[in-house]
């Protein structure tokens, strides 16, 4: 399967404890973004990355999110000290150029 | 501020007619345009773009039209088959604030009814 991957597909977490997800693009891509989905809304946009350069932050990502994408390939996003309204989709794509981007599955947290 | 609008939450339509989903953006910098489709539990799939020096971009099943002055696009589905129900997003690509952003709208949920 070459398309995007993340990990895990699902995180069920208690409100406080820290969490970090895994992001795989597509081999040849050097875009990378992640977006967060809640219900009934479309996918915004939290961060973007061109290479292992990140290069755009949203006003949404609080000083409790941190991104990395530290050999240009995969990414991470880490939640700390997390709240109830963090609960949601966390989708990851990925891009060659700034055209078509391709999504995973997604990340779906849960925060209890 | 939603620069992308999809003002109607659902759609539904009946096998084998046409599905039109509407999209409205505010944004002139925009200059690509995308649409995607979700299914539950699961991330966006691509389905078809068009680029702002384009008027009509067709795919099988599926043709995004673009009117520029209206601010407008729109997805035709012809014909529409059951597993076509999904939640479709217009996203549009362009610079914001000095920077390309991919921004979607808020989606569509399309029924497909036998």
């Amino acid at each position: 399967d070459t398309g995007v991957s993340q990990d895990p597909r699902h995180k069920i977490t208690k409100r406080g404890q820290n969490v970090t997800f895994r992001c795989d693009p597509i081999s040849e891509h050097n875009r990378l973004y992640w977006y967060r989905q809640t219900l009934g809304q479309g996918p915004e946009f939290l961060t973007y990355f061109q290479n292992e350069a990140q290069l755009e932050k949203s006003r949404l990502l609080s000083d409790r999110f941190s991104a990395e994408r530290p050999k240009g390939s995969f990414s991470t996003l880490e939640i700390q000290r997390t709240e109830q309204g963090d609960s949601a989709m966390y989708l990851c794509a990925s891009s060659l150029q700034f055209t078509e981007a391709f999504f995973g599955q997604g990340t779906r947290l849960t925060v209890v | 501020d939603q620069q992308v609008k999809q003002n109607s939450p659902s759609l539904s339509v009946q096998e084998g007619r046409i599905s039109i989903l509407n999209c409205d953006y505010t944004n002139s910098m925009f200059d690509y345009f995308l649409w995607y489709k979700k299914y539950p539990a699961e991330g966006p799939t691509f389905l078809i773009s068009i680029s702002s020096i384009k008027d009509k971009n067709e795919d099988g099943r599926f043709t995004v039209f673009l009117n520029k002055s209206a601010k407008h696009l729109s997805l035709h589905i012809v014909p529409s088959q059951p597993g076509d129900s999904a939640v479709y997003f217009c996203a549009a690509i362009g610079i914001i604030q000095g920077a390309q952003k991919l921004v979607f709208g808020q989606g569509t949920r399309l029924t497909i009814n036998p």
